[in-house]
């Protein structure tokens, strides 16, 4: 199995302030990496795939990086509705998710 | 508009069975691939499941493997789960995703449906 480990677990910013995730496989997937945002008991959504496609209606601050084994998701200003918890996604080998990262005011 | 409406969650006996409908809406069912993810309380997104828009191929975890059938009938818009065998570890919120396109991530998820395993 692909395992993907996200850090940090916690990213504690503000509003305004640049958020800089990473995804890390324990085995290449390629540009197959896909991020989601998930607030409180809402769905997830998805935000860029195959490492740097951003989904429809996803905001230019959002943009996606790497490939291979290292990627980063990477909010450019923080806006009050994007604190959250933040997974990435592999499909290139079967389906996995990493752990999330939350990030708080 | 993209909706999926997932129902037939429920409290279930350890080593029991259940099936989830969900029923899909605003997009032509046939053209899409499907997937089940699920998240156990306060934990983070599993995939479940996946079947391709024909319903010819489906996809497993080995965590679920044996034990879990996706299936759809396309002339109801409708994707069903299949899950026996139940155990106390499968307890979550079960959500219904669309994928973008063939193979590609889920940009579209219902509400999930809450399964509930225990004595």
């Amino acid at each position: 199995e692909t395992v993907l480990t996200q850090s940090p677990a916690t990213l504690s910013l503000s509003p305004g302030e640049r958020a800089t995730l990473s995804c890390r496989a324990s085995q290449s997937v390629g540009s197959f990496l896909a991020w989601y945002q998930q607030k409180p008991g809402q769905a997830p959504r998805l935000l860029i795939y195959d490492a740097s496609n951003r989904a429809s209606g996803i905001p230019a601050r959002f943009s996606g990086s790497g490939s291979g084994t290292d990627f980063t998701l990477t909010i450019s200003s923080l806006e009050p509705e994007d604190f959250a918890v933040y997974y990435c996604q592999q499909r290139s080998h079967s389906w996995t998710f990493g752990q999330g990262t939350k990030v708080e005011i | 508009e993209v909706q999926l409406l997932e129902s037939g969650g429920g409290l279930v006996q350890p080593g029991g069975s259940l099936r989830l409908s969900c029923a899909a809406s605003g997009f032509t069912f046939s053209d899409y691939g499907m997937n089940w993810v699920r998240q156990a309380p306060g934990k983070g997104l599993q995939w479940v499941s996946a079947i391709s828009g024909s319903g010819d191929s489906t996809f497993y975890p080995d965590s679920v493997k044996g034990r879990f059938t996706i299936s759809r009938d396309n002339s109801k818009s409708t994707l069903y789960l299949h899950m026996n065998s139940l155990r106390v570890e499968d307890t979550a919120l079960y959500y219904c995703a669309k994928e973008k396109g063939h193979r590609l991530p889920c940009d579209h998820w219902g509400q999930g449906a809450q399964v509930t395993v225990s004595s």
